[in-house]
């Protein structure tokens, strides 16, 4: 069974510039949801998706934003980056619904100069 | 507000020193504690799942227990290969887990 795919796993981008990221849940998984990795702050929850909803937003500023489509695979995008965005961005799926049992990504590091 | 906190952050053992990591929590309404392991370049990985105080999960030389108040994470006789930066988190609802930062473990042969 294919892991949650994330693309690209690189990038670098510089100040003001956008970015978008994708995620590929686990076959059958409907909730996917974002974590933000940085060495000073560790993971942080961006958002998480069901069935195209949006239903929980953590504390992070309007640039940063995602939608899930109908077959479950998820994109975020963050615009007008500043040098602070850069981190390793996580992917997360689940089967269940609430239960905290994640399956991420090897993550997309973003790098903004 | 939701808090985890992790010790020690870092933890050196030698290949058979057994010890054990802790995770104290503060949550307003405990939906599952978990702990993850992941190395480096990788994702977190799924290891456990404790919603009462009192339960126990137990996984080859990594056993979790859970009080009122806090997390313990035991490790028996470990490996060279259990090396890697174990994490704690909270659910406070909808997927939305509150991780700890951490404790970077290295066991030498």
């Amino acid at each position: 069974k294919a892991g949650v795919t994330q693309t690209p796993r690189y990038l670098i981008k510089t100040r003001g510039q956008q970015v978008t990221l994708s995620c590929s849940p686990i076959s059958g998984h409907r909730s996917v949801s974002w974590y933000q990795q940085t060495p000073g702050q560790g993971l942080q929850f961006l958002f998480e998706y069901f069935s195209e909803t949006q239903r929980n937003k953590g504390n992070f500023p309007g640039r940063f934003s995602g939608r899930q489509f109908s077959n479950s695979r998820s994109e975020m995008n963050v615009s007008t980056l500043e040098l602070g965005d850069s981190a390793l961005y996580l992917c997360a799926s689940s089967f269940s619904v609430n239960t905290g049992e994640l399956f991420f990504g090897e993550g997309s590091r973003l790098t903004v100069l | 507000e939701d808090q985890v906190t992790q010790s020690p952050e870092a933890l050196r053992l030698q290949e058979g020193e057994s010890s054990s990591l802790n995770c104290s929590y503060t949550v307003s309404g405990l939906r599952g504690l978990f702990w993850y392991r992941q190395d480096p370049g990788k994702g977190p990985e799924f290891l456990f799942t404790l919603y009462s105080a009192g339960e126990e999960k137990e996984k080859e030389r990594l056993k979790a227990t859970l009080t009122k108040k806090e997390s313990f994470l035991h490790i028996t006789a470990p490996k060279p290969e259990d090396s890697a930066t174990y994490l704690c988190a909270v659910n406070t609802g909808f997927q939305k887990l509150v991780f700890g930062t951490g404790t970077r473990l290295l066991v030498s042969p």
